[in-house]
């Protein structure tokens, strides 16, 4: 079965201005976990949808929000853009975003100028 | 709060040996350990994931195990291959209502060359 898919795989952005990435889950997923990678923090949970909810919720600003559809694919907004946003960005879907194994799309790559 | 380390943050090898791989998490109450893959620049790659009842998982030249009293996991990777060169993750859920958040340890970065 087909796995987690992000798009776009590149980005390049200028600061101020914002941004929106997706990702589609595994089919039967309900659970959307996002996640920031940088070289000097590592990976950093942004959040976490299940049935069109934000259950769970990193400590990143305000400016990073999300959502999910019926159809269990999320997106992600980052707004007013910084330098310091640029990374990998990262999704991973399950079952029920619980006790059970993740699987991770292959990232968004952000960069910031 | 979980906090998950792993040694050594990176390790270089000739091909052919076998090498283990450490992760330890502070909070023994997990309900699972997975073990991951990071090729330079990609996603990441699920290799295993052992749940808190079991000790060991198997696939093909990867071992991992789990002692949960200790705090402790490791990922055993049999006749290393250049190929096997990567980064390799440990992660565990954050637990409770922390629904979808893995605490991930910060690494080993493994090169096995020719």
């Amino acid at each position: 079965k087909a796995g987690v898919t992000q798009t776009p795989r590149y980005l390049i952005k200028t600061r101020g201005q914002q941004v929106t990435l997706s990702c589609s889950p595994i089919s039967g997923h309900r659970s959307v976990s996002w996640y920031q990678q940088t070289p000097g923090q590592g990976l950093q949970f942004l959040f976490e949808y299940f049935s069109e909810t934000q259950r769970n919720k990193g400590n990143f600003p305000g400016r990073f929000s999300g959502r999910q559809f019926s159809n269990s694919r999320s997106e992600m907004n980052v707004s007013t853009l910084e330098l310091g946003d640029s990374a990998l960005y990262l999704c991973a879907s399950s079952w029920s975003g619980s006790i059970d194994e993740q699987y991770f799309g292959p990232g968004t790559r952000l960069t910031v100028t | 709060k979980q906090e998950v380390t792993q040694i050594p943050a990176a390790l270089s090898v000739p091909e052919g040996e076998n090498l283990v791989l450490n992760c330890s998490f502070t909070d023994s109450a997990i309900y699972n350990l997975q073990w991951f893959r990071q090729d330079p620049g990609k996603g990441l790659t699920s290799l295993l994931l052992i749940q808190s009842s079991q000790r060991e998982q198997t696939s093909g030249r990867l071992n991992a195990s789990l002692d949960k009293s200790s705090g402790r996991s490791t990922l055993y990777i049999a006749a290393s291959q250049p190929g096997d060169s990567a980064t390799y993750l440990c992660a565990v859920p954050a637990g409770g209502t922390s629904y979808g958040k893995l605490t991930f340890g910060q690494g080993t970065i493994l090169t096995v060359h020719p």
